[in-house]
């Protein structure tokens, strides 16, 4: 099946710790995305990536770092600069022959 | 900066009635316009896809349309039913650019 996946599902961070969240697809999409929801909000972007080695910041970058080393792969750490991190993290890739996001299911990170 | 706003956060609307939903964006020149729904835990699924320059885009009981001069889109759902209860979320992008998204509408229907 073709999709995207992102582990682990639910996730701990514990105070001045760094965390990585995985997202992997095998769309064969150049683009990915990474945005944070919090309760009742909408999508924010924090990164986005259009090719293999190469990334931009979105509207909040502060706190997170990414990678983006092979086309299947764009994990995102969250750095202990990040003071409120507690939030629901999605991944997506672009199809851009028909301009939509995939999505996947999510991961839930929170503050121990 | 660029902002999006979908009209309510949340709309209650009585089952077979048309439910519909605005999305109105500032300071952007969309190539196209995106609506996703939202279902509580999961990823958004994306629904429908209109272009700076079409006016009106229907897929089932789904309809969109863009007014570019108004810098709005509406979304309607026809015929409604409780399955359609989830959130939508309002999608903008130019070409080769970031997509951003409204903060979107939790659409309620009532049986």
């Amino acid at each position: 099946d073709g999709g995207i996946t992102q582990s682990p599902k639910y996730l701990f961070r514990k105070e001045g710790q760094n965390v990585t969240l995985s997202c992997e697809q095998n769309l064969n999409h150049d683009a990915m995305y990474w945005y944070r929801q919090d309760p009742g909000q909408g999508l924010r972007l924090i990164y986005y990536s259009q090719i293999v080695n190469d990334f931009q910041k979105g509207d909040i970058a502060e706190g997170y770092s990414v990678s983006r080393e092979k086309k299947e792969s764009f994990p995102l750490t969250v750095t202990s600069a990040q003071k409120n991190p507690t939030a629901f993290y999605l991944c997506a890739s672009l199809d851009a022959t028909n301009e939509k996001l995939f999505f996947g299911s999510g991961t839930q990170l929170s503050v121990l | 900066s660029q902002k999006i706003e979908q009209n309510s956060e949340a709309l209650n609307i009585q089952e077979g009635k048309t439910a519909t939903l605005t999305c109105n964006y500032t300071n952007y020149s969309p190539a196209y316009l995106q609506w996703y729904r939202q279902d509580p835990g999961r990823g958004p699924v994306f629904l429908l896809l209109i272009r700076e320059n079409e006016k009106e885009k229907r897929k089932e009981r789904l309809k969109v349309t863009f007014d570019t001069t108004l810098k709005q889109s509406l979304f309607h759902i026809t015929a409604s039913q409780p399955a359609d209860s989830a959130t939508y979320l309002c999608a903008l992008a130019r070409r080769d650019d970031k997509i951003i998204f409204g903060k979107g509408t939790r659409l309620h229907i009532l049986p």
